[in-house]
This record gives C-alpha cells, sequence and structure tokens, in this order.
C-alpha cells in the first residue's frame, strides 16, 4: 500500500508568486487534513476534508490559502500571493476514519518543505 | 486554549533511557499521540494513549498520562543512535462538526543520542 505522499518536495518561490502543493492520500482514505510547520514552531492544524468536502478550515491564516480536493482523490493547497510568513513545512495526513476515532492512525506524508524568499 | 508544551531539546547517552515529556490544555481530549520524524522524513506515529488509561508500554517505549495534571510522558528504554529525531507530542480536539477530528501538536523534542 502505498503511503500519503507530497509534491513537491521542496519549493523556492519570490513573495508574490503563487505555488501550489499536492497531496495524494492513501487511496480509500475520506479525511485528508493540511498541517504546517513554521520555523520549528508546533505543528498547526490548516484544514480537514471528507471525501470531496471542507469539514474545517478553521486552521486556514487567511485568503491567500485555498485548498481543494476534486472528487475526493489528491488535494491540492494553492498560496496565492505567497509571503514571506507562508514559509514552512506542509504536512499531508490521511486517514480511513476521523482522527480520534478508535483505532485509527493518520498517516502523514514527508511534507513539502516552502521557502519564500 | 489548544496549547501543548514541550521542552526543545533532550541529550542522552546511547544506553541511557529518554524521557520526553509533554503539557496539554485539553481535558477532554480521547487520545493522546507520540510521532516522530526522522530528518528529511514526514511523521510517523510511534505509539498512542487512550485517555482513560494510565501507562502504556509497547516494547522500549512507555507512555505514561497523568489526566489530573494534564501530563504525558514517553520513556525510551535503552535509547539506540537510531532513536535520534524529533518526538511531536499530540493531543485531539473536537472539530467544528463535531467528533475529534484535529491533532493538536506541541513543537517537537529533539532528541540527540551520543555515544
Amino acid at each position: 500500500e502505498a503511503g500519503v505522499t507530497q509534491f513537491p518536495s521542496h519549493s523556492v518561490i519570490e513573495k508574490g508568486q503563487t505555488v501550489t502543493l499536492r497531496c495524494d492520500p492513501i487511496s480509500g482514505h475520506d479525511n485528508l487534513y493540511w498541517y504546517r510547520r513554521v520555523m520549528g514552531k508546533e505543528i498547526k492544524f490548516l484544514l480537514h476534508f471528507v471525501k470531496e468536502s471542507k469539514q474545517d478550515e478553521s486552521g486556514m491564516p487567511n485568503n491567500r490559502f485555498l485548498a481543494e480536493r476534486t472528487g475526493g482523490t489528491y488535494s491540492t493547497l494553492k498560496v496565492q500571493p505567497a509571503e514571506l510568513e507562508d514559509s514552512g513545512v506542509y504536512f499531508c495526513a490521511s486517514s480511513r476514519q476521523g482522527i480520534g476515532t478508535m483505532n485509527t492512525e493518520a498517516f502523514f506524508g514527508q511534507g513539502t518543505r516552502l521557502t519564500v524568499v | 486554549g489548544e496549547d501543548v508544551e514541550q521542552s526543545l531539546f533532550l541529550s542522552v547517552r546511547e544506553g541511557d533511557s529518554s524521557v520526553i515529556n509533554c503539557t496539554y490544555t485539553d481535558s477532554s481530549s480521547t487520545y493522546l499521540y507520540w510521532y516522530k520524524q526522522e530528518p528529511g522524513a514526514g511523521l510517523q506515529l510511534l505509539t498512542y494513549i487512550f485517555s482513560n488509561m494510565d501507562m502504556k508500554q509497547d516494547q522500549r517505549l512507555t507512555v505514561l498520562l497523568n489526566k489530573k495534571d494534564k501530563h504525558l510522558s514517553l520513556r525510551i528504554a535503552d535509547t539506540q543512535t537510531g532513536d535520534s529525531a524529533i518526538y511531536f507530542c499530540a493531543e485531539t480536539l473536537e472539530g467544528f462538526s463535531g467528533g475529534y477530528n484535529k491533532l493538536i501538536f506541541g513543537a517537537g523534542t529533539r532528541l540527540a543520542v551520543h555515544p
């Protein structure tokens, strides 16, 4: 079974540019999450999809961030326009059932390291 | 509030035990987790404990939970160089739609194992 894959692994862009991150969850996992770790700080929740629907997007920093999950398969996270403070590692995770459900594990991808210069 | 606190760094000698501590704020968390991140890799679930348990042991790992003090610890026995990584404590938190659908992480503890 393939794990959660994220693309690209690294991205360096200039302030004001647009970047799109992609996450391919484990096949059959309805739940998909985006998290971000900025500057060695805590890993912060961004949003949660159940299939193609946004279940909770309370962690999205502002309207420069747009997440989509067309068809309930892979997801993209677009940052437009990027600012310096958007630099960090963006993690995607997927799970068959919601986190906190008994015997449910969230599987994380390796992350995309975004650097805005 | 949504706060999980961890010390940032721990250095131990190979063969010794490591204890990584964490405090959390949400008393209604159902599960508490320990994740490990090795250099260049994603987050790997190490172990978790259900909130009605005090202790869980899994080979070299022992998790202790003190609900009264909202304190979670991870003990690694016979620490090896391969254990060098960042360890993240996390709690579940209720999402908007009900159910526990968020993980709230600490900043991570970097464990360095030296000979």
